[in-house]
């Protein structure tokens, strides 16, 4: 079946370090990926999203590809911020009926 | 657009008691909601899908005695957890899901945390 497989965590990185975050996927059809983000206390907010292979998602200042052949969706940002402190999401959908999220990725951003 | 809003936002009760939580899409109408749950530093957990006008459909292991879903309109679902007990406190999240261009996308409610003492 469809699953997603994320970077285990947490991470810990200083303020404007440069940000990976794996995430690999599994899937019988063409899915859709995303990247959603939750700020502690909070609901899940999309921060990105692409809908085809090689499509790159990006907001904020983070970005994703979509890389069909390593079927990865890997987020990177090149200057994280305090801000950025929160748990990341890796996500896939099919038809939009069933979700599959990753377990979470814990950041934590020092200044 | 495509915002989706939870109430309450947080709720504390006793054992044996029942709490409805809302979950209403603001702008848009959602032919299907869904509801998911989440532990402390865990992902989240589907617990069932409802389409407008129809029953929910509940994953496995969810009890559907416990956890009532009606989805009344195009813009309403309601969960409601039946007797609850110390072991239902969880943060409760809830997506809707509309048709078109963005039929395959969720957008997520800020989730409701309740705790039962």
């Amino acid at each position: 079946g469809d699953s997603v497989t994320q970077m285990e965590g947490p991470v810990t990185l200083s303020e404007e370090a440069f940000l990976t975050i794996n995430c690999t996927y599994t899937a019988t059809g063409y899915p859709s990926l995303f990247w959603y983000v939750q700020y502690p206390g909070e609901g899940l907010q999309l921060l990105l999203k692409a809908t085809k292979a090689d499509d790159k998602g990006s907001n904020k200042g983070f970005e994703a590809t979509y890389r069909k052949e390593t079927t990865s969706f890997h987020l990177e940002k090149g200057s994280v911020q305090v801000s950025d402190s929160a748990v990341y999401f890796c996500a896939l959908s099919d038809t939009g009926n069933q979700f599959y999220f990753g377990t979470g990725t814990s950041l934590t951003v020092i200044p | 657009g495509a915002v989706v809003s939870q109430h309450p936002s947080w709720v504390i009760c006793k054992s044996g008691t029942s709490v409805k939580i809302e979950c209403r899409s603001l702008d848009f109408q959602a032919t299907t909601m869904f509801w998911y749950r989440q532990f402390p530093k865990q992902s989240l957990m589907l617990m069932a899908t409802s389409n407008e006008g129809s029953k929910a459909t509940y994953e496995q292991g969810v009890e559907k005695d416990k956890f009532l879903i009606n989805h009344a309109s195009l813009t309403l679902s309601t969960l409601t957890v039946t007797s609850a007990h110390p072991e239902d406190s969880s943060f409760y999240i809830c997506s809707a899901r509309t048709g078109g261009s963005m039929r395959n996308e969720q957008f997520f409610g800020p989730g409701t945390r309740l705790t039962v003492l």
